[in-house]
């Protein structure tokens, strides 16, 4: 079973450009959430959703980023108009639709690595 | 959020036990208490969890102490791939939108290193 993928793996872009990040979660998983971890830092919240929905964007900043998970197709990260404070290594994890309580495992994908110039 | 504190590093020797331990002082009686580890330029990877007693899987064992103010994460005969930032993690159920789910809250986690 292919695990969580994610596209570009690296990502160079200059201030004010636009960032797109992919992630396809694992097959039969319908509960995709994104985390930003920081240089030097541990794992940041950002985003959980499920398919066509956004369930919790609380730790999304309010402007510039977005977040989608259409009915096809893979979750899509989107950063506009980046800004160097925006590099940092950006995880997509998925889980299973039916997760009994407590267990919850995410399961995390490789990372895409963004930097701005 | 309650909080988790670990050590920021610690060292072991190749194929002896390595203990990490995790204060959870604030500790909600719902909370389940996760690790996650992070190989270098890797994502995180789940290794155990518990709520009360204690755990064993095929990675690592899970010590959870009575009050569940604390826990510490087992690994019986540390290798060099086992070198990593392990994260000690309270899982919250969260709700919103209808729907019940686990959030994960990532710390600084431990830097083990593993000397052959």
């Amino acid at each position: 079973n292919a695990g969580v993928m994610q596209n570009p793996r690296h990502l160079v872009r200059r201030r004010g450009q636009e960032a797109r990040l992919r992630c396809s979660p694992m097959k039969g998983h319908s509960h995709v959430y994104w985390y930003r971890q920081l240089p030097e830092e541990g794992l940041k919240f950002m985003v959980y959703l499920q398919k066509e929905n956004i369930i919790d964007e609380s730790g999304m900043p309010k402007e510039r980023f977005s977040a989608e998970f259409p009915k096809e197709g893979p979750s899509i990260l989107r950063i506009q108009q980046v800004v160097r404070g925006d590099s940092a290594a950006y995880f997509c994890a998925s889980s299973p639709e039916k997760t009994w309580e407590g267990r919850g495992e995410q399961f995390f994908g490789p990372g895409t690595r963004l930097t701005v110039l | 959020d309650a909080k988790t504190t670990q050590p920021n590093s610690m060292e072991s020797n190749e194929e002896e036990p390595v203990h990490l331990p995790c204060n959870h002082s604030t500790i909600s009686g719902t909370d389940y208490i996760h690790w996650y580890r992070q190989l270098p330029s890797q994502g995180p990877e789940y290794v155990i969890h518990g709520l009360t007693s204690n755990v064993n899987n095929r990675m690592a064992s899970l010590a959870i102490a009575e009050d569940r103010k604390s826990s510490t994460l087992i690994l019986h005969r540390a290798t060099l791939r086992d070198a990593a930032v392990y994260y000690c993690i309270l899982r919250k159920t969260a709700n919103a939108g209808g729907t019940s789910y686990g959030k994960l809250t990532f710390g600084q986690g431990t830097i083990l290193t593993v000397h052959p």
